[in-house]
């Protein structure tokens, strides 16, 4: 079955550091990927997808290049802040862009200090 | 954003005693909203999909009588864990997507803990 695997955590950085997570996938199609983030006491936010390979999602500075060769799907930052501690998931959906059935990685969590 | 709201944010109970968790989309209507559980240190696994005005779809593995799901408003889904017991303590998340359009983008809930003695 469909499987995400990432990184363990939690990755502690300081601020203006340049900030990689790794994430591969195991699919038997064409996922679509996602990057989810969840700040402290708040729910999963979608952070950025890419829908089919060489696509690169981007935002808030992050970025992510679905990457078929390689089954990943690495999130990197250039120069994180520490507004940006947080817990990052990343995940896969074989049934398209809507994705319904979220296959989820067991998240990385971030700490950026002063 | 959207916004999805569950309650309780945590609850504590007592072995054999049922709960029930509420999940609500605050800004939006939402037919179909996704039933997670987390166990610490592991991946969100979908548990069931809730349907406004029918049954439940659960994923396989997951006991139906143990986990009820209600889903009777276009707002509201409900799961409760029926006799539960220390095994079933975990991280329950909803999630639901705009019945509206858009982007099509599923917003979760911030999650409820639930510990049972």
């Amino acid at each position: 079955g469909d499987s995400v695997t990432q990184m363990e955590g939690p990755v502690t950085l300081s601020e203006e550091a340049f900030l990689t997570i790794n994430c591969t996938y195991t699919a038997t199609g064409y996922p679509s990927l996602f990057w989810y983030v969840q700040y402290p006491g708040e729910g999963l936010q979608l952070l950025l997808k890419a829908t089919k390979a060489d696509d690169k999602g981007s935002n808030k500075g992050f970025e992510a290049t679905y990457r078929k060769e390689t089954t990943s799907f690495h999130l990197e930052k250039g120069s994180v802040q520490v507004s940006d501690s947080a817990v990052y998931f990343c995940a896969l959906n074989e049934e398209g862009g809507g994705g319904n059935k979220l296959t989820f990685g067991t998240g990385t969590q971030l700490k950026v200090e002063l | 954003g959207a916004v999805v709201s569950q309650h309780p944010s945590w609850v504590i109970c007592k072995s054999g005693t049922s709960v029930k968790i509420e999940c609500r989309s605050l800004d939006f209507q939402a037919t179909t909203m996704f039933w997670y559980r987390q166990f610490p240190k592991q991946s969100l696994m979908l548990m069931a999909t809730s349907n406004e005005g029918s049954k439940a779809t659960y994923e396989q593995g997951v006991e139906k009588d143990k986990f009820l799901i209600n889903h009777a408003s276009l707002t509201l889904s409900t799961l409760t864990v029926t006799s539960a017991h220390p095994e079933d303590s975990s991280f329950y998340i909803c999630s639901a997507r705009d019945a509206g359009g858009g982007s099509g983008e599923l917003f979760f809930g911030e999650g409820s803990r639930l510990t049972v003695l």
